[in-house]
């Protein structure tokens, strides 16, 4: 059962390069979400997908760019990255919009560190 | 606009004393309200919900609407409660906010 799996675990860029980060869930939820994870700051929402077809910005969204390429994957993207962003990202679920949308369920996270 | 604030980043209690994790929150509307935990190389989890009004782990959480608090508590500590934990809002769509975290550090 294998719930929230992002990839890759780990990623060295250098300034100005692009990379995906990918997010798969096997648990038919309707919402994808994207945090990243900063000493001191918690996690900070990236952007947001709360049903297959639409996406929207957090707290956060500069920078990177989404895709939600069906029910299953949410895609993050940074086009040009910068050390700014190095960060552990996080991809997380959940089932419906509602009173259960706060019950998340994490990926393991991606250590990105930008050069 | 929806926030969620931890004072304390670091908390360090003695096994077997009392434990408080404190969280307060501002939002306009009725707020659902979470504890999160993630404990030493394991993924994020929820903890616990103010609407189940259950105690997980022998921690418990009371929402305060008119201090707008929802703090965590557990009369005792373990070892194994060592971990870092997040209270977080459900609010606006289905947005979840979260705090920025305090450590919990039990030490014998």
């Amino acid at each position: 059962n294998a719930g929230v799996t992002q990839t890759p675990k780990f990623q060295v860029l250098k300034t100005g390069q692009s990379m995906t980060l990918q997010c798969a869930q096997d648990m038919n939820h309707n919402s994808m979400y994207w945090y990243r994870q900063d000493p001191g700051m918690g996690l900070r929402l990236i952007y947001y997908s709360a049903s297959e077809g639409t996406t929207d910005k957090g707290e956060v969204p500069n920078g990177y760019n989404v895709s939600r390429l069906n029910k299953r994957e949410f895609s993050l993207r940074l086009e040009s990255a910068a050390p700014s962003q190095t960060s552990v990202y996080f991809c997380a679920s959940s089932a419906r919009q509602g009173m259960w949308a706060g019950e998340l369920f994490f990926g393991e996270g991606s250590r990105l560190t930008v050069l | 606009a929806q926030r969620v604030t931890q004072p304390e980043k670091l908390l360090s209690v003695f096994k077997g004393a009392p434990v408080e994790l404190k969280c307060n929150y501002s939002y306009s509307g009725s707020p659902e309200l979470f504890w999160y935990v993630q404990y030493s190389r394991q993924r994020l989890q929820l903890l616990l919900r103010h609407i189940s009004r259950e105690s997980i782990k022998g921690f418990t959480a009371d929402l305060n609407k008119g201090e707008t608090s929802f703090h965590l508590k557990k009369p005792f500590a373990q070892e194994e409660d060592s971990a870092m934990y997040y209270c977080a809002l459900a609010g606006t769509a289905s947005k979840l906010t979260f705090g920025t975290g305090t450590r919990l550090q039990v030490t014998l």
